[in-house]
């Protein structure tokens, strides 16, 4: 069964520094590949998806994130930290064939805190 | 505007009672989810209906029940059955299968 492993349940950052919050998938196939963000008592807003050719997939908010299958990570980056970065960022596959179609797997998450 | 709605925001159980979980999206999608959401766990995905009148268990499905007579709607039940209802619900929906899937603001469920 497909799994993903976020590598750090906690990341703490000063501000301007450059995030990294980790993410590797399990499956031979590439899946289809997806970073959320979720701020307190919400839901999650998608930052960026990969689904194509194009390995490095620039999102919202100056986030980014490249896929690497021989690594079978999709880490995701943004060079300068900012306070309203602190949150919970999750990382989620697909499958692209079978019945489960569509459906996400998710991380457990990683929780970034942002130091003034 | 597009989106899903979730109600209440905020739901209070005694214990043995059952309680729907409302679900409602205007962007006429096919296919909608329940997660549920508890601290350090990540979503686990409670059920899913891909098309109307259709549905199928998630990976933690006893003690919940849905139904989908409508496209728009996705209401979830949480019964007497489920041992620990105490979390987060999340309902999302998606188009497509390669397309992300859209969530709504989040139930959160305490049993007192």
């Amino acid at each position: 069964a497909q799994s993903v492993t976020q590598l750090g349940s906690h990341v703490s950052v000063s501000e301007g520094a450059l995030v990294l919050l980790r993410c590797n998938y399990s499956s031979s196939v590439p899946p289809y590949l997806f970073w959320y963000v979720q701020y307190p008592n919400q839901g999650l807003q998608l930052l960026l998806k990969y689904t194509s050719a194009a390995t490095l997939v620039k999102g919202i908010n100056g986030f980014e994130a490249e896929f690497k299958k021989s690594e079978t990570s999709f880490h995701l980056t943004k060079p300068s930290a900012h306070m309203s970065d602190a949150a919970e960022y999750f990382c989620a596959v697909s499958d692209r064939y079978g019945g489960s179609q569509g459906n996400l797997i998710f991380g457990k998450g990683t929780k970034l805190s942002v130091k003034p | 505007d597009g989106g899903i709605t979730q109600s209440p925001k905020y739901l209070f159980r005694k214990e043995g009672q059952n309680v729907t979980l409302s679900c409602e999206q205007n962007l006429n999608h096919d296919a909608m989810y329940w997660y549920r959401q508890d601290p350090g766990q990540g979503l686990r995905l409670i059920y899913y209906s891909q098309i109307v009148n259709d549905f199928q268990k998630g990976d933690i499905a006893e003690g919940y029940s849905v139904s989908r007579e409508k496209k728009e709607s996705f209401p979830l039940t949480v019964t007497s059955a489920q041992k620990n209802p105490t979390a987060f619900y999340l309902c999302a929906s998606r188009q497509g299968v390669n397309n992300e899937q859209f969530f709504g603001p989040g139930t959160r469920l305490t049993v007192l």
